[in-house]
């Protein structure tokens, strides 16, 4: 059972203008969540997270929502650039295990291609 | 150098043998995770360890075996590789989130085939 999914498994926009990417959940347990972009042959690197006391939280070009009433977040990027494109994954953080709750849950990835 | 390092970054293995994956991180993180990437399922737990000598199975554990004798490195073991387990693997490190900001860093992968 896929607790975070990511149904665009692909998504392309012009440069300049707003890329969206989102993300639904449904284990009501998760606590943080967060964004990793991954480019080929390498590995994640983390992009930005939020807490699920908050609604928003903001960085530079990076904005992500989240509606815990709808179990959803999403990712907004204003405005594309061509170094925006790679696999976008969302991830989230709770407690499924005997001990600890530092494991994450990833989504299956989004490809986001960003147009000159 | 500083950060997590995974070795090799590339092996061709044949059914049935037993592979070796490294990971060492610098940071003295203490949680440690391993990850595999496939298309249509994204990044899938294997195994991870909160601590050197405690670990414990990911959703995707048969046929895998890890140790932690030292902090810094976290080797993950196929005991007879086959077919299916062809994929990259990534090695992960953090800290708790009581630590402050909480975000997992991931190593370069290594892409294993099996044939």
């Amino acid at each position: 059972d896929q607790q975070v999914k990511q149904n665009s498994p692909s998504l392309s926009v012009q440069e300049g203008r707003i890329s969206i990417l989102n993300c639904d959940y449904t284990n009501s347990m998760f606590d943080y969540f967060l964004w990793y972009k991954k480019y080929p042959a390498e590995g994640p690197t983390f992009l930005i997270s939020i807490s699920s006391i908050k609604d928003k939280n903001e960085d530079g070009r990076f904005t992500v929502f989240l509606n815990k009433s709808a179990k959803h977040l999403s990712l907004h990027i204003v405005p594309s650039q061509p170094g925006d494109s790679a696999v976008y994954f969302c991830a989230a953080r709770g407690k499924i295990s005997n001990f600890g709750n530092e494991k994450l849950t990833f989504g299956t990835g989004t490809r986001l291609t960003i147009i000159p | 150098d500083a950060g997590i390092t995974q070795s090799p970054r590339y092996k061709i293995t044949e059914t049935g043998r037993q592979v070796t994956l490294m990971c060492h991180q610098t940071w003295s993180h203490s949680y440690m995770f391993w990850y595999r990437q496939d298309l249509g399922h994204g990044l899938r737990l294997i195994y991870y360890s909160a601590a050197a000598d405690i670990t414990d199975k990911g959703e995707v554990s048969d046929g895998y075996v890890v140790s932690r004798s030292k902090t810094e490195n976290f080797p993950l073991t196929l005991e007879s590789a086959t077919r299916s387990q062809t994929s990259v693997y990534f090695c992960a490190s953090s800290e708790p989130l009581s630590r402050g900001p909480y975000e997992q860093y991931f190593g370069p992968g290594t892409r294993l085939t099996v044939t």
